[in-house]
Formats: structure tokens, sequence, C-alpha cells
């Protein structure tokens, strides 16, 4: 069974940085391009960042570019994505999802709330 | 990598049809047949229904199907069911590794 458990979420304060992870299993990890979606409250889903199977190329959402960086550990079945310099318009579940085009599966989210 | 354009909201009787219309650009759903469409349930993940336009992934009713013409795709559920009411999202590829959504279409069954 495919399994995507996100993680490193909280509260952080304007200006922070914060390091989510995903850890997978029930599947060979570094078969598949992984991605980063998230959802501020009330409001839709936002692609973030994009990952290539053997990590050589990374994708970005414009709108965060210089903020964000994507990586993997295929060794340890786990995804990463590392933000700085959060602003309360960052607040959102963030998920991860296996796949670029089409995300077949995806974890439960990890919750991000930026406030002072 | 602008967002894809979604109707609010839709409605409609249980067993009846309706269609979510999603439209992009020339340089997203115009260009790449990767299409996607999403269901969420109020407090859970996102559920993949359709890809590559048409596809349905295993498990996913046939009461779901998709379909594109030229910048707009369309989500069609056919014999509309109390537990199909939630929100509905499509994506498609706009190149260069982005992904990008639509707004999402709340589904509401009368």
């Amino acid at each position: 069974e495919v399994q995507l458990v996100e993680s490193g979420g909280g509260l952080v304060q304007p200006g922070g940085s914060l390091r989510l992870s995903c850890a997978a299993s029930g599947f060979t990890f570094s078969d598949y391009l992984m991605t980063w979606v998230r959802q501020a409250p009330g409001k839709g889903l936002e692609w973030v960042a994009s990952i290539k199977e053997d990590g050589s190329e990374n994708y970005y959402v414009d709108s965060m570019k210089g903020r964000l960086t994507i990586s993997r550990d295929n060794a340890e079945r786990s995804l990463h994505l590392q933000i700085n310099g959060l602003r309360a318009e960052d607040t959102a579940v963030y998920y991860c999802a296996r796949g670029r085009a089409s995300l077949f599966y995806w974890g439960q989210g990890t919750l991000v709330t930026v406030s002072s | 990598q602008s967002a894809l354009t979604q109707p609010a909201s839709v409605s409609g009787s249980p067993g009846q049809s309706i269609t979510i219309s999603c439209t992009g650009t020339s340089s997203d759903i115009g260009y790449y047949n990767y299409v996607s469409w999403y269901q969420q349930h109020p407090g859970k993940a996102p559920k993949l229904m359709i890809h590559e336009v048409t596809n349905r992934p295993s498990g996913v009713p046939d009461r779901f199907s998709g379909s594109k013409s030229d910048n707009t795709a369309s989500l069609t559920i056919s014999g509309l069911q109390a537990e199909d009411e939630a929100d509905y999202y499509c994506s498609s590829y706009a190149g260069s590794g982005a992904l990008v959504f639509g707004g999402g279409t709340k589904v509401t069954v009368l």
C-alpha cells in the first residue's frame, strides 16, 4: 500500500524557516518524480515544487522562488521542502504527492501556520 | 503560471448529470494532454479522479468522465450521488516542470 506521511509543520514567526518532510513507503520511491502542493485555509490547491526522480532537476512556483528548496533522499525514501522567509500568506496545509502532471497518491498534509 | 478558471459552484439532483468546466490557455490545457481532476471532501486530502484528460484510475466509478476541447477541459458526473458532494479541482501541466490548478468548484447534491 502506498503511503505518504508528512511532518514538520507547526507555528512559526514571520521571517522564520521550516523544513517539511515526507516519508514514503509501499512503492519504489526512486522511480517517481515527487511534488509538494499547498492549500491555504478555505482556499484552493496550489502547486509549490517538484523534483525529478534522481534529484537532478527541481521546479518551483514563481511566487515562491528564492525561498524554497526541494530535496530528496532516495536511500531514506524521504522528500523535503525547506521554506525560508515565511510570511503570513504561506499559512497552509502542505501536501506531498507522487507524480507531477498526475498526482495519484497524496499524504494527509502538514499544517504550517505563520503568525507572531 | 496563472490559475485555471472553474465555476465556483455547480449543483444537481440525485441521478442527474453535471459538468464542471476548466478553462486555461494555449500554453497549458490547449497544449498538453495532461489534465487531471481531483475530488476533495472537507478535511481530507485530494483524490485523483481523472488523469490525462480522460483516464480513470482504478476504483473510480465510471460515472466520472473527462474531456477536452481547445483550451477548456470538462468533468462530467453522471447519475449524481450524495457522496459526490465535494470540491473538485482541475489541473494541467504548464511546461517547464510547472503544474497549474483551477480555483475549485463546490458540487452540491440537492
